[in-house]
């Protein structure tokens, strides 16, 4: 009975590689959001989707790319990661913007 | 643009009554949203308050003066779990289209026995 569903948890990669984070909810929601969450807990909104199409990105680098195959389903994809890209990331989905419901979080460490 | 303004932490006893500031500028505002993160969990949302006035949830109030732009949230009878994160975060809207959340970052609430 999951609401928000991410995978994987956690992800250990080398600098340059390229690697995806899949989000799901069930809730029935319209809009889905991915978030960067760095070391000292700052939450910043990188993506927004509603019903798969972009309405907010926030001066995010090109090597982040959201993709959103149904309105359940929020992936996002990262090239060359850099070390700067450390942080946990985490999937929200709404149908209220002032109340988004959190994924676990996936916890990206590049070494 | 968003600021958001909160203190870094903060420490109380169990059964006090804590409160924890949250002073904001932005352009445009639509309200004002609580939200409570424990150590490796995910933030969940606590109350939101869209005019001014206390709206009160069980042991939690959070309150809202939009002409001075700040709002608390209120914790009573403090228990050990609410040990936690707590983040306020502003609904304005943003440059591309519609609007968005901008957090604050965030409060460390400390329960001691």
């Amino acid at each position: 009975d999951t609401a928000v569903s991410q995978t994987p948890k956690y992800l250990v990669t080398q600098m340059g590689n390229d690697k995806s984070i899949k989000c799901e909810q069930n809730l029935g929601h319209d809009t889905m959001y991915w978030y960067k969450q760095d070391s000292k807990k700052f939450l910043k909104i990188m993506f927004s989707y509603n019903n798969k199409e972009l309405i907010i990105n926030e001066t995010v680098p090109n090597r982040f790319s959201p993709k959103s195959p149904d309105k359940a389903h929020l992936n996002l994809h990262i090239n060359s990661l850099e070390l700067g890209d450390s942080a946990v990331y985490f999937c929200a989905s709404s149908l209220l913007l002032n109340e988004q419901f959190f994924g676990p979080g996936t916890r990206l460490t590049v070494l | 643009g968003q600021s958001l303004e909160q203190p870094s932490e903060v420490t109380a006893v169990e059964g006090a009554i804590v409160q924890i500031n949250c002073t904001y500028q932005t352009s445009g505002f639509y309200g004002l949203s609580w939200y409570q993160q424990h150590d490796g969990g995910a933030p969940t949302f606590l109350s939101y308050n869209a005019l001014d006035g206390l709206e009160e949830t069980g042991r939690f109030s959070s309150f809202l003066s939009r002409s001075d732009s700040y709002g608390y949230l209120l914790l009573q009878e403090l228990q050990m779990k609410d040990s936690a994160s707590y983040f306020c975060a502003v609904r304005a809207p943003n440059n591309n289209a519609g609007n968005m959340l901008t957090f604050g970052g965030g409060t460390r609430l400390m329960v001691k026995p």
